[in-house]
């Protein structure tokens, strides 16, 4: 069946750069897009970019300076890089496969931006 | 990027109301928009998608409407499993964009 799992630090200083990976079961991501999504503590859901099944990406374009997502089809595996965290990017940071009709998403993975 | 507007933010509602969540882009976005619902500390599941299509699954009391920049999101007879929160994503160009969401509570 179709899985998507985040894993990375928890605990990440400012200044830093974040990386999470989101390993994927079920689907290959040469055949299908990847999708970062990421939610504040109590706050809304932010679209952050796409890598497309054929392997170039779309961003946000509040997030396109500081942001990059690249992959590993062999181990599918999708990458999100962030540099120049901020305490704002505290996040629970999700995958999801596809760029739209997201069915499938990752139980997501906290990330505190400790100053 | 396009900008996704929900309103209200929260709304107050009874057990067996018919409820109606709107959501405005920016610009026209030829239907292209889905509707995610969120239980705390849940990932977001797809309830519609394409404007007014029903994903596998999801209880027929929920139906989706619009074009152009208008949206809405219906709960005909409003249930207490429903009383969470609301999102709407555009994906018709650039980069998608989430709605700020809309907060069911009961009244």
């Amino acid at each position: 069946q179709v899985q998507l799992k985040e894993s990375g630090p928890g605990l990440v200083q400012s200044s830093q750069t974040l990386s999470l990976t989101c390993t994927v079961s079920g689907f290959s991501v040469t055949s299908y897009h990847v999708s970062w999504v990421r939610q504040p503590p109590g706050k809304g859901l932010e679209w952050m970019g796409v890598i497309w099944s054929g392997g170039t990406t779309l961003y946000n374009s509040l997030l396109k300076s500081r942001l990059s997502i690249t992959r590993d089809t062999s181990k599918s595996q999708v990458f999100l890089k962030m540099n120049s965290l901020q305490t704002e990017d505290t996040a629970t940071y999700y995958c999801a496969r596809g760029f739209y009709e997201f069915k499938y998403w990752g139980q997501g993975v906290m990330v505190t931006v400790s100053s | 990027d396009i900008q996704m507007t929900q309103s209200p933010p929260v709304l107050s509602a009874s057990v067996g109301d018919r409820v109606t969540l709107s959501c405005k882009a920016s610009q026209n976005i030829k239907k292209n928009l889905d509707w995610y619902q969120q239980k705390h500390g849940e990932a977001p599941k797809l309830l519609i998608y394409y404007t007014n299509n029903l994903q596998t699954g999801i209880s027929s009391r929920f139906s989706g409407s619009g074009s152009g920049t208008d949206y809405t999101l219906t709960i005909s007879s409003l249930q207490p499993e429903d009383v969470v929160t609301y999102y709407c994503y555009q994906y018709n160009s650039g980069p998608g964009t989430f709605g700020g969401g809309t907060r069911l509570e009961l009244k």
